[in-house]
C-alpha cells in the first residue's frame, strides 16, 4: 500500500502535555503534508514538508521528516483542549496525494 | 484566508435521485477537488479540475460526474444516487503548482456535506 501508516491510532493526553504522532511509508515521496480534522468538519492544512527538508515549525507544531527511515512525526507542544481532533498525514507521490487513516487525539482539560 | 464553501452540511436523498453538490472557493485557485471520506477507507479522490471546463477522473469516479463552468465553482453530480454513495463529501481547492504538477501546494477544504441516500 502507498498509504502512510499512522501511529498511534488514538492518543489521549492531559492539557499542557506534548503529543507526538508518527507517519511511516514505503515509497518515495515528493512531499508530506499534515492536516487536522475536527469532528464533522473539513480538513485544515497544518504543514507541508518537502523531501529535501528535515524539519519545519509552525507555532506549537513541529514536523520532522526522515526520508532514510521513511517516516515523519508531528509534535504538538503544550497541548490544549482545542487541539482535540484527528490528524492525517498525506503523501505526495507522483501525481497523487495519498491520505493516511489518521490519529485521533483527545486532549483532556 | 481561503474560504471553500459547500452549499449543504447535511443532505438526505432517495435512491435514484439526481444529486448536485456545490462548492465555491473565493481565492482564485485553479485546482479544485472532490473527495469522499468513509470510516476505514479514508479520503478517496473522486474527480479534480485544474481549469475551467477541464476535469480529470480520480480514484473512484464511477457513479459521479462533475462540472466546472466558472473558476470559483466545482459541482459534483450523482447521476442516480445509490445507498453506497452515503458518505461525507469534501471539496478542496489549491493554487496551481509550477509546471502544473498537482499537490505541491496545500489543499484548502470546505466543511463537508454529509450525504445520506435512503
Amino acid at each position: 500500500s502507498q498509504q502512510g501508516e499512522e501511529d498511534p491510532q488514538a492518543l489521549s493526553i492531559q492539557e499542557g502535555e506534548n503529543a507526538t504522532m508518527n507517519c511511516s511509508y514505503k515509497t518515495s515521496i515528493n512531499n508530506l503534508q499534515w492536516y487536522r480534522q475536527n469532528s464533522g468538519r473539513g480538513l485544515v492544512h497544518l504543514i507541508l514538508i518537502r523531501s529535501n527538508e528535515r524539519e519545519k515549525h509552525s507555532g506549537r507544531l513541529r514536523v520532522t521528516l526522515d526520508t532514510s527511515k521513511k517516516s515523519s512525526s508531528l509534535l504538538i507542544t503544550a497541548s490544549r483542549a482545542a487541539d482535540t481532533a484527528s490528524y492525517f498525514c498525506a503523501l505526495r507521490i507522483t501525481g497523487k496525494l495519498i491520505f493516511g487513516q489518521g490519529t485521533t487525539l483527545q486532549v483532556k482539560p | 484566508d481561503v474560504k471553500v464553501t459547500q452549499s449543504s452540511r447535511y443532505l438526505v436523498k432517495r435512491t435514484g435521485e439526481k444529486v448536485f453538490l456545490e462548492c465555491v472557493q473565493d481565492m482564485d485557485h485553479e485546482n479544485m477537488f472532490w473527495y469522499r471520506q468513509d470510516p476505514g477507507l479514508g479520503l478517496r479522490l473522486i474527480y479534480f479540475s485544474y481549469d475551467v471546463k477541464m476535469k480529470e477522473k480520480g480514484d473512484i469516479p464511477e457513479g459521479y460526474s462533475v462540472s466546472r463552468e466558472k473558476k470559483e465553482r466545482f459541482s459534483l453530480i450523482l447521476e442516480s444516487a445509490s445507498t453506497n454513495q452515503t458518505s461525507m463529501y469534501l471539496c478542496a481547492s489549491s493554487l496551481v503548482d509550477f509546471g502544473r504538477s498537482l499537490f505541491n501546494s496545500p489543499l484548502h477544504f470546505g466543511n463537508g456535506t454529509r450525504l445520506t441516500v435512503t
